[in-house]
């Protein structure tokens, strides 16, 4: 079946404008995770989602991120007024829930480049 | 001190060779160990997990987790140009996603 799609693959922004990232789960994944990965760095995770319930917030750097999932499925993360420092590639992923192991599949990132 | 460590590399082998990649880690609180490997313009994918301390075995991988010393290897045997690619470590104290801390990864080339 389709894994986690992205889009767009690429985008260039210029400093202070609004961006906003897509993200397409896999079919019945009540999980949703947005990560940032810089060069160098780890993954840093921005925000989690499951099923009905308040988001986890707790990794967004600043109130210039938001995200928001309709209907449990789609995604969308929103940059507002981007700086350079957001310049990174920005991963989805989505899981299953249950009492085993939850593999995290991750779709194939937005990379950002704020100019 | 970062919560985990991982040698960047670049790290470049040679077709057929074993090779080790490791991770160092400092929170005593950590019970999943996973390791990831992304390719190029790729998102990471699992290659293995494991709960708390000993090895896994899967194929040419083997996962090793040695909690006292808050070490964690990944063994590829028979290395093979496919295997080129970065190589994550991550690790939870649970299996809660957003608890995960990655490591930077390390760059694999592995050469024919």
């Amino acid at each position: 079946g389709a894994g986690v799609s992205q889009s767009p693959s690429n985008k260039v922004t210029e400093k202070g404008k609004d961006v906003e990232l897509r993200c397409d789960p896999i079919s019945g994944h009540t999980a949703l995770y947005w990560y940032r990965q810089s060069l160098g760095q780890g993954l840093e995770f921005l925000i989690y989602f499951q099923g009905n319930s308040a988001p986890d917030k707790s990794g967004l750097p600043s109130d210039r991120f938001s995200a928001e999932r309709t209907g449990g499925s789609v995604s969308t993360l929103t940059i507002q007024r981007t700086q350079q420092e957001d310049s990174a590639v920005y991963l989805c992923a989505s899981s299953l829930v249950s009492g085993s192991y939850n593999e995290q599949f991750f779709g194939p990132g937005t990379r950002l480049t704020v100019l | 001190q970062k919560e985990v460590e991982q040698d960047p590399g670049p790290l470049s082998v040679p077709e057929g060779a074993i090779v080790s990649l490791n991770c160092t880690y400092s929170n005593s609180a950590f019970q999943y160990f996973m390791w990831y490997r992304q390719y190029s313009r790729k998102g990471p994918e699992l290659l293995m997990y494991t709960y708390s301390s000993g090895n896994k075995e899967d194929g040419r991988f083997t996962a090793q987790v040695d909690k006292s010393s808050k070490y964690i290897s990944l063994f590829i045997r028979d290395s093979q140009p496919s295997d080129s690619a970065t190589y994550l470590c991550a690790m939870s104290p649970d299996n809660y996603g957003q608890n995960f801390v990655f490591g930077p990864g390390t760059r694999l080339s592995v050469l024919p």
